[in-house]
C-alpha cells in the first residue's frame, strides 16, 4: 500500500539461506507487481514482476508469489548472498491507479556472511 | 535497453535558491516521467507525473510553485526545486514509462542537500 513515512522493517538472514519478504498491497484492482531492489544512494533496480491473472513467477533465483484473496505478495530469494543485502520495495500499478506505481514501505534484507 | 539517466546525481545548495535536475530516457522515448522523492529509511512517495508537451500533475500536498516540471520532449523531463529549504533536503528519482505498459525504468537519483 502507500507508504505514510514508516520506518522499514528489517530481514536478517544467514549467507545460503533462503529469504522471505512478504508485501500486503492496498487495491484489489491492481493488476500489475512489482518488485524492486534499492541500494544505498541508488535508484530501484527491477527484480521480478507479476501479472493478477497469474499467482506464481520465477526467475534467476527469484521467485514471486501473488494471493490476490489476501492482497498479498511475496519475494523468494533462493540462497541469499551478501549481494541481495538492500532494500526491497513491492509496487502494485493498474488501469486504476492511471498507470502510477504505489509503493509498498519496503523491507531491508541485511545477510550475513 | 530503457536506460534512465539523472543529472546531477547529487547537489548542494544554499538555502533560497533554485535546483534543477534532469531526467533523461538514453534509449527510448518517454512518453511519461515520473518524479519521486524519498527520506532516509522510507519508501518513494510520488510527487507529480509529467506527459510529453502538456502540464504536469501533481500529488495531493506537493506543491506544484515549488517543484516546477518540465517535459518538453520525449527523452527529458527536468524538476526544478525553487527558493530550497533545508526541509527539501531529499533523494529525488525520476521514472520512465515508454507507453502502452505499466513498467516503469528508474534513474540513479539526485541526492539534494540544503544548507
Amino acid at each position: 500500500g502507500e507508504s505514510v513515512g514508516l520506518h522499514l522493517p528489517t530481514l536478517s538472514v544467514q549467507e545460503g539461506d533462503n529469504s522471505i519478504i512478504n508485501c500486503a498491497y492496498s487495491n484489489s484492482a491492481s493488476d500489475y507487481f512489482i518488485w524492486y531492489k534499492q541500494e544505498s544512494g541508488k535508484g530501484p533496480q527491477f527484480i521480478i514482476d507479476i501479472r493478477s491473472n497469474m499467482d506464481k513467477r520465477q526467475g534467476q533465483r527469484v521467485t514471486v508469489l501473488l494471493n490476490k484473496t489476501v492482497k498479498h505478495l511475496s519475494l523468494q530469494i533462493a540462497a541469499t548472498q551478501p549481494g541481495d543485502s538492500a532494500v526491497y520495495f513491492c509496487a502494485e500499478n493498474g488501469s486504476i491507479q492511471g498507470g502510477k506505481l504505489i509503493f509498498g514501505q519496503g523491507t531491508e534484507l541485511s545477510v550475513k556472511p | 535497453g530503457a536506460v534512465v539517466s539523472q543529472h546531477p546525481s547529487w547537489v548542494i545548495c544554499k538555502s533560497g535558491t533554485s535546483v534543477k535536475i534532469e531526467c533523461r530516457s538514453l534509449d527510448f522515448q518517454a512518453t511519461t516521467m515520473f518524479w519521486y522523492r524519498q527520506f532516509p529509511k522510507q519508501s518513494l512517495m510520488l510527487m507529480a507525473t509529467s506527459n510529453e508537451g502538456s502540464k504536469a500533475t501533481y500529488e495531493q500536498g506537493v506543491e506544484k510553485d515549488k517543484f516546477l516540471i518540465n517535459h518538453a520532449s520525449l527523452t527529458l523531463s527536468t524538476l526544478t526545486v525553487t527558493s530550497a529549504h533545508p526541509e527539501d533536503s531529499s533523494f529525488y528519482i525520476c521514472s520512465a514509462g515508454a507507453g502502452g505498459s505499466y513498467e516503469q525504468y528508474f534513474g540513479p537519483g539526485t541526492r539534494l542537500t540544503v544548507t
